[in-house]
């Protein structure tokens, strides 16, 4: 069954740094998404992303990220300069449409693990 | 604001015993609703995705049910096995302007022993 894969499955930063978070959705998907989950908290929209372009982001999605599908098949999220609270899961998801019915569906990764020290 | 609650926030039970999970949101005017399973420490599998204009959804030993007007969706698990053990999140996409982010609840954990 396809899936949405996600690379590294952990990342160890200094604050100021930047990174870069790697997903590749499923492969007949059309929109996708960044979510993250702070340890013990719930998981929490960033960032929607279909035709090469935002479609919504939310007011934690500021000016230190940004994201990018520089080619057909990856998706990634990028932090300019790290901050301790930014530290959490962060998961990729992806759904084929948002025309109703199964199509909806948001399929997520495993997940990158960021830390930042 | 949509805040999404989920109770119990956690729950044991022995194997074999039938469960419910319940999710509750404040605004009617969803779009969808879905239910996940996470891991320890993994990604989020769908389990089943239920259309505001349903009632209930099913898929093997999973039923969910919808209620909109009063903002309440369950999640029923029958005859539980050990491997049902995970944390149970539900989540909802709002209707109208958002390309289909999903708001969250916190989750129930769910702890079947043998």
């Amino acid at each position: 069954e396809p899936e949405v894969t996600q690379t590294p499955s952990h990342q160890v930063t200094q604050m100021g740094q930047e990174v870069i978070l790697r997903c590749v959705p499923i492969s007949n998907h059309l929109y996708f998404y960044w979510y993250r989950q702070i340890l013990g908290q719930k998981v929490e929209f960033l960032v929607s992303f279909y035709n090469n372009e935002i479609s919504e982001k939310s007011e934690i999605f500021d000016d230190q990220f940004s994201v990018e599908r520089p080619d057909g098949s990856n998706f990634t999220l990028k932090i300019r300069s790290t901050k301790l609270e930014d530290s959490a899961m962060y998961f990729c998801a992806s759904s084929e449409a948002l025309l109703g019915g199964r199509t909806d569906t948001q399929y997520f990764g495993p997940g990158t693990r960021l830390t930042v020290l | 604001k949509q805040e999404v609650t989920q109770i119990p926030a956690a729950l044991s039970v022995p194997e074999g015993e039938n469960l419910v999970l319940n999710c509750s949101f404040t605004d009617s005017a969803i779009y969808n609703l879905q239910w996940f399973r996470q891991d320890p420490g993994k990604g989020l599998t769908s389990l089943l995705l239920i259309q505001s204009s349903q009632r209930e959804q099913t898929s093997g030993r999973l039923n969910a049910s919808l209620d909109k007007s009063s903002g309440r969706s369950t999640l029923y698990i029958a005859a539980s096995q050990p491997g049902d053990s995970a944390t149970y999140l539900c989540a909802v996409r709002r209707y109208g302007g958002s390309q289909g982010n999903l708001i969250f609840g916190k989750g129930t954990k769910l702890s079947v022993k043998p």
